[in-house]
């Protein structure tokens, strides 16, 4: 089964500072990664994808991610932080096998102090 | 097109009661997934529905149960509710093509059992 493990399910950031969360997967074939974001009391709403086209995927809201394979990981970034990107954010891997299910981190929480 | 729609928003149950949640897929989308998120355990993953079949299934007691319809929307019921069942649940629609496979997720319904 594939996994999918986010680093520091606290990150603060002070508003204007880089934005860094971490995602590693383990996958044995190269997968599709996502990264969702979840404002309080609402559903995941999807970032961006990685679908084999380009290593570095850019998203909505200025988010961008890179995919490493040699390092296994997608982590997510935004040059400069701006208060509405408090939210939970959830890093998600699904095999390229048609039927496999989608594997979901166990989510960040991301402040941003003003 | 409209998003994927989950029916009720809230709900307000007691111990020992069921209850059934609906969820209407993005149009033309044939999978939906259901997963449960609460503050303690994260999103756990309930069941995958494709063309009226289940395709994946979680760890869950057989007190969750689902099923899809011809038309791909999808219901979940929950029977002999616990406190533990308090949750929001989230239904996520899932299209799948040559070059991507992408889930895109309703509001929730936020169930509170008392």
């Amino acid at each position: 089964a594939q996994s999918v493990t986010q680093l520091g399910s606290h990150v603060s950031v002070s508003e204007g500072a880089l934005v860094l969360l971490r995602c590693n997967y383990s996958s044995s074939v190269p997968p599709y990664l996502f990264w969702y974001v979840q404002y309080p009391n609402q559903g995941l709403q999807l970032l961006l994808k990685y679908t084999s086209a380009a290593t570095l995927v850019k998203g909505i809201n200025g988010f961008e991610a890179e995919f490493k394979k040699s390092e296994t990981s997608f982590h997510l970034t935004k040059p400069s932080a701006h208060m509405s990107d408090a939210a939970e954010y959830f890093c998600a891997v699904s095999g390229s096998t048609a039927g496999n299910q989608f594997y979901f981190g166990t989510g960040t929480s991301l402040t941003v102090i003003p | 097109k409209a998003g994927v729609t989950q029916t009720p928003r809230y709900l307000i149950k007691t111990r020992g009661q069921q209850v059934t949640l609906s969820c209407s897929p993005i149009s033309g989308h044939r999978s939906v997934s259901w997963y449960q998120q609460t503050p303690g355990q994260g999103l756990q993953f309930l069941f995958e529905y494709f063309s009226e079949t289940q395709r994946n299934k979680g760890n869950f007691p057989g007190r969750f149960s689902g099923r899809q319809f011809s038309n791909s929307r999808s219901e979940m019921n929950v029977s002999t509710l616990e406190l533990g069942d308090s949750a929001l649940y989230l239904c996520a629609s899932r299209v799948r093509t040559s070059e991507t496979d992408t889930q895109y997720f309703g509001p929730g319904t936020r169930l509170t059992v008392l």
